[in-house]
């Protein structure tokens, strides 16, 4: 079966730095996505990984190895508005998505 | 209209009532998706459209339709309604030939009674 795993709830202090791990099984791979979740709100779209290696997007970055079945999002500098849940999403063989149930991250002051 | 909406917002039905929920994108993008978020769980695929005029069977398509008339809206019917059915209902797009991301409309809350 196809099996995406992340941890269910993270916290971390405002200004600090935080790692959300994500690893996969699924039945081929083309592409890794992570999307930003507030509450009450729908998924925003924050990275896309399809290659090993590091992708910087300001203060959020993502890192992919295929060989490890395995990608994290890291968010530096972190602030009170980046509570919310963090969601991996691997795309199979045939191009469907299958998402994890998400990482729901609280910052506290 | 700027990227996809949904309506309802809510509804509150009640079994074996038949419901639609409507989409509409005006990003002009050929792929539209339907899913169901339910508390500890991903988002689960219901059906798909690739373009207009062909859909598709997600992961749980079981007690859902959908039609694709056209490339902008992407209506979801549920014919009798159950309460297992009570979930929040994302629709979303992607534009064929590039790396697929998809965006996504705000989401009807359902509730089956």
């Amino acid at each position: 079966g196809q099996n995406i795993d992340q941890p269910t709830e993270m916290t971390a202090t405002e200004g600090a730095i935080v790692q959300i791990n994500c690893t996969y099984q699924t039945s081929g791979f083309n592409g890794l996505f992570w999307y930003q979740q507030h509450a009450g709100e729908a998924p925003t779209f924050l990275s896309y990984n399809v290659l090993d290696g590091l992708e910087e997007k300001g203060r959020f970055s993502s890192f992919l190895s295929r060989s490890k079945g395995y990608s994290y999002l890291l968010l530096k500098e972190l602030q009170m508005k980046d509570s919310a849940s963090y969601l991996c999403a691997v795309r199979d063989s045939n191009y469907q998505l299958i998402w994890g149930a998400g990482t729901k991250l609280i910052i506290k002051p | 209209i700027a990227g996809i909406t949904q309506a309802p917002t809510s509804q509150i039905l009640a079994a074996g009532r038949r419901m639609t929920l409507r989409c509409t994108q005006d990003m002009r993008h050929n792929a539209m998706y339907w899913y169901r978020q339910d508390l500890g769980l991903g988002l689960r695929l219901i059906h798909y459209s690739n373009t207009a005029g062909t859909t598709g069977k997600g992961e749980v398509p079981d007690g859902y339709s959908v039609s694709r008339a056209n490339t902008d809206d992407f209506p979801l019917t549920l014919a009798s309604a159950v309460p297992s059915q009570t979930s929040v209902y994302f629709c979303a797009s992607s534009a064929s030939g590039d790396a697929d991301t998809q965006y996504f409309g705000p989401g009807t809350r359902l509730t089956v009674l």
